[in-house]
């Protein structure tokens, strides 16, 4: 089990259907993050909050609105996707800090298939 | 690094040897080494991780090198285990401390 829990793990949803990931951390980290994985590929960075504040948007379509409503919990809205988008989304969480000394601590991911 | 192709590098290891799975950088200026294991169907599991000032580091049974001369990376795990079996990653900051991007990963398929 992981100290970061994802709901839904598993999500099918039409190209027109409005759908939020969630993602839940108690360890009281300060820094939230979203990353995208395809299938036998790493994972790629979406978004950062630190402090509950938006600090990276790595040119991620608007389709996909990131919400960080307190320093526990972090969403992903998603509208109007494209069958492109269908991948693996992991929430990570980590402390923040001025040095990179601080490792990401994962979920187990949401597996989104859009149809 | 950036991902290219549809296959995964992969190891193959007879259990009880040791594996080695590499990892090379292109930015001097990284300062901040972690290797991940990611099992099917889960997400990516800290390991192990390593500071530039720094040439090497052991955990239980894993053991990271940096050899920041030639800019390369390397994950050690001793006596390896079925359970070992998963996709490895290194990663790091990249632009930003916050900006921590994966390599393309090695799968290592223990041999029973």
């Amino acid at each position: 089990d992981t100290e970061v829990t994802q709901t839904p793990k598993h999500l099918v949803m039409g190209m027109t259907n409005k759908k939020s990931l969630k993602c839940e951390q108690h360890m009281g980290h300060r820094a939230m993050y979203w990353y995208k994985q395809k299938a036998k590929k790493p994972p790629e960075l979406m978004f950062v909050y630190s402090y509950e504040k938006l600090s990276i948007n790595e040119s991620v379509p608007s389709r996909f609105s990131p919400e960080c409503p307190n320093s526990s919990l972090l969403n992903l809205h998603l509208h109007a996707l494209q069958p492109e988008d269908s991948a693996l989304y992991l929430c990570a969480s980590s402390h923040p800090g001025r040095e990179p000394n601080s490792p990401l601590h994962f979920g187990n991911g949401t597996r989104l298939t859009v149809t | 690094g950036e991902s290219v192709g549809l296959h995964l590098p992969t190891l193959s290891v007879q259990e009880g040897d040791n594996s080695i799975i590499n990892c090379a950088y292109s930015n001097s200026a990284s300062d901040y080494f972690i290797w991940y294991k990611q099992e099917s169907g889960k997400g990516p599991q800290f390991i192990i991780d390593i500071r530039s000032n720094m040439d090497k580091r052991q955990g239980q049974r894993v053991t990271v090198l940096l050899n920041k001369t030639v800019k390369h990376l390397s994950l050690q795990i001793a006596a390896t285990q079925p359970g070992d079996s998963a996709v490895y990653f290194c990663a790091g900051p990249s632009g930003g401390y916050q900006k921590v991007t994966f390599g393309t990963g090695t799968k290592l398929q223990v041999i029973p």
